[in-house]
This record gives C-alpha cells, sequence and structure tokens, in this order.
C-alpha cells in the first residue's frame, strides 16, 4: 500500500533555512501536501504541489518535487520561533479522495 | 467562513459508553473525511463522504465504529461501546476539490 516516510526530528536556530523531508511510494499520488500542527490545535495547510510541477514558492516556504525519487521537500527560509511545529507530508492520488500522512517532522527552532 | 467545526472538544469517558463526536463542514464542500491521531499509529483514515455518501468505510477499526451524513452540514461519528484503546484525538476534514481543510479536533480519553 502507499507509504509516506519523513524524518522524526529537525532543530534549527532562528534565522536559519529549515528543510524537511518526504518520501512517498505510490508512483500514482497526483497531489502532495504539507500540513503543519501546533500543539492541541488541528492540521493547518501550509502548500501543496501538483506532480507536474518541480518547484512552487508561496513567500517564506519552497516546495520541491523530484518525482522520479519520489521525494518531496519543504524549505521555510527565516525560520522563526513561532514556526515550531509538527510538518505532515501527505499524498494523494486525486482531488477529493482521503490523505496518506507521514509521521511528520518535529521542528524545533532554538532562539 | 468559520471553517470546519467539530464537538466537543474534549471527551472524558468511562469504558462502555457511548460517545457521540459531531463535525460542521465547510459550506459548499462535498466531501468530508474522519481521521484519527494517536502517537503510536499516526494519522488515519476511518472513513469518507461524497456528496452525503459514505464511500470508504475500511479504516473503521469494528462494529463498535459507526458514522453518519445524514445531509451536508452535519455529520457524527459514533462509538458504542467505548474502550481505552479509543482513546485519540479525532479530526474532521472537509474539501471541495484537491484541498482538505481540518477542524480543530475531538480529543477522546476513555477511562
Amino acid at each position: 500500500g502507499e507509504d509516506v516516510e519523513q524524518s522524526l526530528f529537525l532543530s534549527v536556530r532562528e534565522g536559519d533555512s529549515s528543510v524537511i523531508n518526504c518520501t512517498y511510494t505510490d508512483s500514482s499520488s497526483t497531489y502532495l501536501y504539507w500540513y503543519k500542527q501546533e500543539p492541541g490545535a488541528g492540521l493547518q495547510l501550509l502548500t501543496y504541489i501538483f506532480s507536474n510541477m518541480d518547484m512552487k514558492q508561496d513567500q517564506r516556504l519552497t516546495v520541491l518535487l523530484n518525482k522520479k525519487d519520489k521525494h518531496l521537500s519543504l524549505r521555510i527560509a527565516d525560520t522563526q520561533t513561532g514556526d515550531s511545529a509538527i510538518y505532515f507530508c501527505a499524498e494523494s492520488p486525486s482531488g477529493n479522495t482521503p490523505l496518506v500522512f507521514g509521521k511528520g517532522t518535529r521542528l524545533s527552532v532554538i532562539a | 467562513d468559520a471553517g470546519v467545526i467539530q464537538s466537543p472538544r474534549h471527551e472524558v469517558t468511562e469504558m462502555g459508553q457511548e460517545v457521540t463526536l459531531r463535525c460542521k463542514p465547510i459550506s459548499g464542500h462535498n466531501s468530508l473525511f474522519w481521521y484519527r491521531q494517536t502517537m503510536m499509529r499516526g494519522l488515519e483514515l476511518l472513513i469518507y463522504f461524497n456528496n452525503n455518501v459514505p464511500i470508504d468505510d475500511s479504516g473503521m477499526p469494528e462494529d463498535r465504529f459507526s458514522a453518519k451524513m445524514p445531509n451536508a452540514s452535519f455529520s457524527t461519528l459514533k462509538i458504542q461501546p467505548s474502550e481505552p484503546r479509543d482513546s485519540a484525538v479525532y479530526f474532521c476534514a472537509s474539501s471541495f476539490s484537491y484541498t482538505q481543510y481540518f477542524g480543530p479536533g475531538t480529543r477522546l480519553t476513555v477511562l
């Protein structure tokens, strides 16, 4: 079945860039997402990318997709303490279908 | 828009009791998803609906779990009888096309 893998922890200094990586196995994944979860809160959709794209930039966020290697990354520029959270990678073969999530990467930002 | 609304936000109950979780999707969204989040298993799909019709309930753990969507603006997830292993955060999400928006979740504790 589908599987999404992420490293569990990442620690960066305030002001540095953070790069969170994700790999997936389903070659039919058409939509790939990044969600952010703060303690005690729901999942906030940060950004998404279609499989026919290589890169998407949205303010401080840059998503890179290597479809050949089934590798997705999220780069956060100028990381702030408010970026400390768990970041989930998710994939879906088509719209309006369930998401398959990774286990999440806990980002800690050190002041 | 108010976003996806879930109630209650927290529920503490005793083993054997019936628990009902409620969800109001974003107006105009035609798909609704119930996910469960635990430390051990991460985020898992329980069931999802398209246009109020259940499409895939293969993630529902067992017959103790049931879900309904009587109309486009309301869904319930019921556990009867509840067990301690059902303790988790239950999320409802809704979508119109390829982006899912999550509610704040219901934290369920079964003693």
